[in-house]
């Protein structure tokens, strides 16, 4: 069965600290994986889109890796702001027959205090 | 650009009602998708369309219909409410994958919320 898993369910961190956030995958066969943050009452908004031969990407102070070998992302935040209090969505695509499949994991809540 | 827009942003409804949720977006974009999400769960794709005119069921498609008869507009339909479907509904669109090695986001609405008495 395609699984997306991620952890912490939730975190809180203090202004200007360092965190990573989870995610493992059994999905097959794999495409690509995404991450997208989630602020409270929006929709998601895209931060990373990573291939099996990506193993990481960049987009300013997030960094996000991918070990396609033990089906393992991680999504790294540098120096957080209390704008990244949000909801964290790990998505691993699957393509068959020609159409993308999405599997949604559960998000990782973040919560940055001042 | 507005991007994706969803209307209404809150909705009650009574078991058996009906209503249409209506996403639109401006991109031109050829794919749109509707999700539930619900506390617990990752998103669930109940329909999608890859073009004006064709739609295909997802993940959750029963109790729920949808049309796209302009490109830019993704219609989803409750025929008869149940509580069950009370959620938080999100439209997402991207544009085709003309360069298989080149990946594309999808984006979202900001959602509508439906609770279902």
């Amino acid at each position: 069965k395609n699984q997306v898993e991620q952890s912490p369910q939730s975190l809180i961190i203090l202004e200007g600290k360092n965190c990573t956030l989870q995610c493992n995958y059994t999905v097959s066969p794999f495409s690509n994986l995404r991450w997208y943050k989630q602020d409270t009452g929006r929709g998601p908004v895209s931060l990373t889109i990573m291939t099996f031969s990506e193993n990481t990407k960049s987009n300013g102070r997030y960094t996000a890796t991918l070990d396609a070998d033990t089906k393992q992302s991680s999504l790294h935040i540098t120096a957080s702001q209390l704008s990244d209090s949000a909801s964290y969505i790990c998505v691993v695509s699957a393509l068959t027959s020609g159409t993308y499949k999405y599997i949604f994991g559960t998000g990782t809540r973040l919560k940055v205090l001042a | 650009n507005a991007g994706v827009t969803q209307t209404p942003k809150f909705r009650v409804l009574k078991t058996g009602q009906s209503m249409t949720l209506l996403c639109a977006q401006d991109m031109n974009h050829e794919y749109m998708y509707w999700y539930r999400q619900d506390p617990g769960m990752g998103l669930r794709l109940i329909h999608y369309s890859v073009g004006e005119g064709t739609t295909a069921k997802g993940e959750v498609p029963d109790g729920y219909n949808v049309s796209r008869l302009k490109k830019q507009n993704f219609l989803l339909g409750l025929e008869s409410a149940a509580p069950s479907q009370t959620s938080v509904y999100f439209c997402a669109s991207r544009i085709k994958n003309r360069d298989r090695g080149r990946l594309v986001p999808q984006y979202f609405g900001p959602g509508t919320r439906l609770l279902v008495l």
